[in-house]
């Protein structure tokens, strides 16, 4: 078991830019989380998903801010236009069903200069 | 899900000393869980507790779930500098929101 995967690791962009990020859930896991992560605001939840359809978006700041998760082993939160205040730590968590424990990848720090 | 909160949100220990963090809620919760996160890491599942009055051990670490499930703690005897990091509890219940955390820096 790989565990939840993400991508990039890091990114660093300008202003204005469009950033995806990407995640990939341990198979058979039938819910996905999005958080982001700063000193100021903690661990946010943005979206979550069960079985691949969104179920909470009231965490998206803005319009700005986009996921989907086509199928099964794969979901992206998009950014577009990123701004500044956009930097964070945005991690992607997994888990098999309601009421089992997370399981978060390592997280893409996302720097918006 | 159900929000917790929790206390203390920093706490600064020398290594050997225990140390203590609390999870607080209004409302009856279905169950806890505890997650360690390392500065520059991710969440890490620790534990969950599901039953009144449960009380799990994990080597130095001590997990308890209130009688009325209302309450939460983790204690851990003689930290050592490995227990470095922010220990968060919530309520799974759908919905994951995680509070601030309680920030535990050892000295050694």
């Amino acid at each position: 078991d790989a565990g939840v995967i993400q991508s990039p690791r890091h990114e660093v962009t300008e202003m204005g830019q469009e950033v995806t990020l990407r995640c990939k859930p341990i198979s058979g896991h039938d819910y996905l989380f999005w958080y982001r992560q700063t000193m100021m605001r903690g661990l946010e939840l943005l979206i979550y998903f069960n079985n691949n359809v969104p179920i909470d978006d009231s965490g998206m700041p803005e319009d700005r801010f986009s996921a989907k998760m086509p199928n099964a082993s794969f979901s992206t939160l998009k950014i577009q236009p990123s701004e500044p205040r956009d930097s964070a730590v945005y991690f992607c968590a997994s888990s098999a069903k309601q009421g089992s424990p997370l399981h978060f990848g390592n997280g893409t720090r996302l720097t918006v200069t | 899900g159900q929000q917790v909160m929790q206390i203390p949100q920093y706490q600064h220990v020398q290594e050997g000393e225990d140390f203590t963090t609390y999870c607080n809620s209004s409302t009856t919760l279905s169950n806890i869980q505890w997650y360690k996160q390392r500065p520059g890491g991710h969440p890490v599942f620790l534990i969950q507790l599901v039953k009144s009055g449960e009380v799990k051990k994990q080597k130095r670490l001590t997990f308890q779930f209130g009688e009325a499930k209302k309450n939460s703690s983790l204690h851990i005897t003689a930290t050592q500098t490995t227990d470095v990091g922010t220990y968060f509890c919530i309520s799974n219940t759908g919905k994951l929101i995680f509070g601030q955390g309680t920030t535990l820096q050892v000295k050694p």
